[in-house]
């Protein structure tokens, strides 16, 4: 079936570091990848998406690229602040309908 | 426009006992999809619903179950309570079916901020 590995956190940068988080996808097909971002005591949020290869996707300084030869979608931020301290979690939809798979989450906390 | 709304948002019950959950999807929407968030298996999908009718279903067992109404707004229920199912459910409304076959378009997923059950 489908599945989504990401890092496992948390990460702790300074402010102002370069950020990576990892996700790499297993899934037949040509699936739609999203990042989703979890702040404390809230729902998901979509924070950027990518719906076929080579897509880049971004939002909010945030970008990500699907690299289907690898299959990855690694979330990447050249410099982030204290209020991007949050929960990240990469997921993939697959044909039709609206069910997501998600990775198991990264939490990211941000030092000022 | 109003968010996606989740009642109660904080709920304890005792093992055995039964649950209902609410979600009021954003106005206009007509899926509503279900969700399990627990620090051990993380997000899972339980089912979804489009007009009414359920339309996919994650592995969970029978004892979970989830209708929709005439308006959108969608149910769930646990009945027989075990302590496994302490989690946080999570809501999402979109729309309509998500991807076109041409992966042109994509309704986003609104999540609401979820109810946490605690099962004692």
């Amino acid at each position: 079936g489908d599945s989504v590995t990401q890092m496992e956190g948390p990460v702790t940068l300074s402010e102002e570091a370069f950020l990576t988080i990892n996700c790499t996808y297993t899934a037949t097909g040509y699936p739609s990848l999203f990042w989703y971002v979890q702040y404390p005591g809230e729902g998901l949020q979509l924070l950027l998406k990518a719906t076929k290869a080579d897509d880049k996707g971004s939002n909010k300084g945030f970008e990500a690229t699907y690299r289907k030869e690898t299959t990855s979608f690694h979330l990447e931020k050249g410099s982030v602040q204290v209020s991007d301290s949050a929960v990240y979690f990469c997921a993939l939809m697959r044909n039709a309908g609206n069910m997501l798979t998600f990775g198991g989450g990264t939490r990211l906390m941000v030092k000022p | 426009k109003a968010g996606v709304t989740q009642t109660p948002r904080y709920l304890i019950k005792t093992r055995g006992q039964q649950v209902t959950l609410s979600c009021s999807p954003i106005s206009g929407h007509r899926s509503v999809s279900w969700y399990q968030q627990t620090p051990g298996q993380g997000l899972q999908f339980l089912f979804e619903y489009f007009s009414e009718t359920q339309r996919n279903k994650g592995n969970f067992p029978g004892r979970f179950s989830g209708r929709q109404f005439s308006n959108s707004r969608s149910e769930m229920n646990v009945s027989t309570l075990e302590l496994g199912d302490s989690a946080l459910y999570l809501c999402a409304s979109s729309l309509a079916g998500g991807l076109t076959r041409d992966f042109g378009t994509y309704n986003e997923q609104f999540f609401g901020p979820g109810t946490r059950l605690t099962v004692l």
